[in-house]
């Protein structure tokens, strides 16, 4: 089993609906989550970052945690065209101290 | 300049050749990271460095080598690649050398190995 799975995608979104992106992981000692979004040929930039249970709302991202079931999702409320991009879960590796472990990404297309 | 900058943007290399990528950050950042991303598989872990101490290596060939003279530069000397090392080379950086903290990225050496 993966560390941290994603679904590859693409995930088609149409203009102005939500998209629901989700990720698993395995290790439940793991604390710290981080949603990064990553353009074609750019590299990943930070989105949202969350610790505890529950939901974290900014702007039109919220991502929502669930330790005992071991996922956190990412909904984009009102998507627009320009959030087309692959995005990616990465999650700190518990007892691995500093290591970042990052999902493969969902590719999300939204269309006009 | 702001952020995390890495040069040069793209790299075509032979298998003998040596090359180094480098990486600034500007964020006043304690520590750096060196990530490998290939396609269709998930952003790897190459190297952690804080305060310029190697604190993490994730098992890469020794055809790598890191490099981080202060805690703004970071360098990976590359010697006798192999096709399959053909990759985009991402440098981090975040305030301490903690995965708790977020990390910023630099925008990548798209890397060819002839």
């Amino acid at each position: 089993q993966k560390e941290v799975e994603q679904n590859s995608g693409p995930l088609s979104v149409p203009e102005g609906a939500i998209a629901s992106l989700n990720c698993t992981y395995s290790d439940r000692g793991s604390q710290s989550f981080f949603w990064y979004r990553q353009y074609s040929g750019k590299s990943p930039e930070l989105i949202m970052f969350i610790y505890s249970n529950g939901d974290k709302e900014d702007g039109r991202f919220t991502a929502q945690l669930n330790k005992a079931s071991q996922y956190v999702s990412l909904l984009i409320r009102d998507s627009q065209p320009s959030d087309s991009a692959t995005y990616l879960c990465a999650l700190d590796g518990g007892a691995a101290g500093n290591k970042l472990t990052f999902g493969g990404g969902t590719r999300v297309l939204v269309k006009p | 300049e702001t952020g995390v900058t890495q040069t040069p943007r793209h790299l075509v290399m032979g298998m003998t050749n040596k090359k180094s990528l480098k990486c600034e950050q500007h964020l006043g950042h304690n520590a750096m990271y060196w990530y490998k991303q290939s396609a269709k598989k998930p952003l790897e872990l190459m190297f952690v460095y804080s305060l310029e101490e190697r604190v993490e290596n994730n098992s890469v060939p020794s055809r790598f080598s890191p490099e981080c003279p202060n805690s703004s530069h970071l360098f990976l000397h590359l010697h006798t690649l192999q096709p399959e090392d053909s990759a985009l080379y991402l440098c981090a950086s975040s305030q301490e050398a903690s995965s708790y903290q977020p990390q910023h990225f630099g925008d990548g050496t798209r890397l060819s190995i002839l």
